[in-house]
């Protein structure tokens, strides 16, 4: 069956120190990865996305991501986190031939002023 | 602002009543997305329709049914509802591609007493 773990359910970080939240995915065939975030009230927002190419790929603000196909893993990264980044942040994961999206359960992190 | 709009915002209604949630994609996008997220079982998919047809089929209750209209708004009907059918059910569109974004709506909360 399809889907998506996140390493962390809380993550609690200082402003200025560096991200990392993890996601590992079980899903046949070729795929394409994919983080949201939500703001607290909000919906979500696509912070980045990978279809194929170069495996590192980039974000809105400043975050990044890597897929590393042997690990079935698609990493977001962030160098130094600000307040403003305190959000819920969901990985997903949908097949190349229009499968349904699946959600992680969710990373929520609170970043201290 | 994602252009996808949903309403209502908020609604309560009592266990065993029937409810009607509805959406309207972005402009252009044939495919709706529906999403509900509760605390327990973080964010499911659904159902998807697209330009009209049910295409994809997730984490859906019988209880509930979708449908999407020729001018591709879409409701999803609650039925029957239960207290664990609380959630926040969120709508999200795209063009249809599995290579294309999801733009979510603003989501409309269920409370059932």
């Amino acid at each position: 069956a399809q889907s998506v773990s996140q390493h962390n359910h809380h993550v609690i970080l200082s402003e200025a120190a560096s991200l990392e939240l993890g996601c590992n995915y079980s899903y046949g065939g070729t795929v394409n990865l994919f983080w949201y975030v939500q703001y607290p009230g909000q919906h979500l927002q696509l912070l980045l996305k990978y279809f194929s190419g170069d495996p590192l790929v980039k974000g809105i603000k400043g975050f990044e991501a890597e897929f590393i196909k042997s690990k079935f893993s698609f990493n977001l990264r962030k160098p130094s986190v600000q307040w403003s980044d305190t959000a819920e942040y969901f990985c997903a994961v949908n097949g190349d031939y229009g499968q349904n999206f699946v959600f992680g359960p969710g990373t929520r992190l609170s970043v201290l002023p | 602002d994602s252009g996808v709009t949903q309403t209502p915002k908020h609604l309560i209604t009592a266990t065993g009543q029937r409810v009607t949630l509805r959406c309207s994609p972005r402009s252009g996008d044939l495919s709706v997305y529906w999403y509900q997220q509760s605390l327990d079982q973080g964010l499911q998919f659904l159902i998807q329709y697209y330009n009209g047809e049910e295409r994809a089929k997730g984490n859906i209750l019988e209880r509930f049914s979708a449908q999407q209209f020729p001018d591709l708004h879409s409701e999803l009907n609650l039925s029957s509802l239960e207290l664990g059918d609380s959630a926040l059910y969120f709508c999200a569109s795209n063009r249809g591609g599995a290579k294309g974004e999801q733009y979510f709506g603003p989501g409309t909360r269920l409370t059932v007493t």
